[in-house]
């Protein structure tokens, strides 16, 4: 099984712009997860879609936002970047909620 | 508040030598521990995931340990290796109806030939 695809791997926005970042989960996988990662702060929960429905969501302001497809594909949109928004976004996704995680790669965003 | 500790911040050791890596938790109610491997620019892999009833697993050179009444947890790395050299997160799962995951903030391991 080919595993957890995002794309693109690299991206460069200014402040202001807005961003949407794509993740392909495993096949069969249904659960799809966010986490943004940052040297100072760690992995941080964003937000977690099983079977196109939010199921959870962290603590991060509503400029974060992300859908979920029927092919179980993900979207995660930032808009008025800030300049704290550059981090390592990654997706994760699993057989169920609460079955084990398989990362992506990330994706490297820089916010100029 | 629910947390989950990691030492130490980061560890230089030499190619060959045995290391441990520390987890303390305060999270409840507990649901299973996961280790994690992140090597540079990638995304984490999963080492090993422990329930409540199990306190050791093993994968590989890496053995894994859970003390769930003490709530802490380390992962011991034996005969290191140059490829070892990545950070090393803890992931502590809720059992609840929304499954929140908590993540440590990692243990960067440095290994020198």
């Amino acid at each position: 099984k080919a595993g957890v695809t995002q794309t693109p791997r690299y991206l460069i926005k200014t402040r202001g712009q807005q961003v949407t970042l794509s993740c392909s989960p495993i096949s069969g996988h249904r659960s799809v997860s966010w986490y943004q990662q940052t040297p100072g702060q760690g992995l941080q929960f964003l937000f977690e879609y099983f079977s196109e429905t939010q199921r959870n969501k962290g603590n991060f302001p509503g400029r974060f936002s992300g859908r979920q497809f029927s092919n179980s594909r993900s979207e995660m949109n930032v808009s008025t970047l800030e300049l704290g928004d550059s981090a390592l976004y990654l997706c994760a996704s699993s057989e169920t909620t609460s079955g084990e995680q398989y990362f992506g790669p990330g994706t490297r965003l820089t916010v100029t | 508040k629910n947390q989950v500790e990691q030492s130490p911040q980061s560890l230089i050791i030499l190619e060959g030598k045995n290391c441990t890596l520390q987890c303390n938790y305060t999270v409840s109610p507990f649901s299973n521990l996961r280790w994690y491997k992140q090597d540079t620019g990638r995304g984490p892999v999963s080492l090993t995931i422990m329930t409540f009833s199990e306190n050791t697993k093993s994968n590989g050179r890496y053995t894994a340990t859970l003390d769930a009444d003490t709530k802490q947890s380390s992962l011991h790395i034996t005969a290191s290796q140059l490829s070892d050299s990545a950070s090393y997160i803890c992931v502590v799962s809720l059992m609840n109806r929304d499954d929140k995951i908590i993540f440590g903030k990692g243990t960067r391991l440095h290994i020198l030939p």
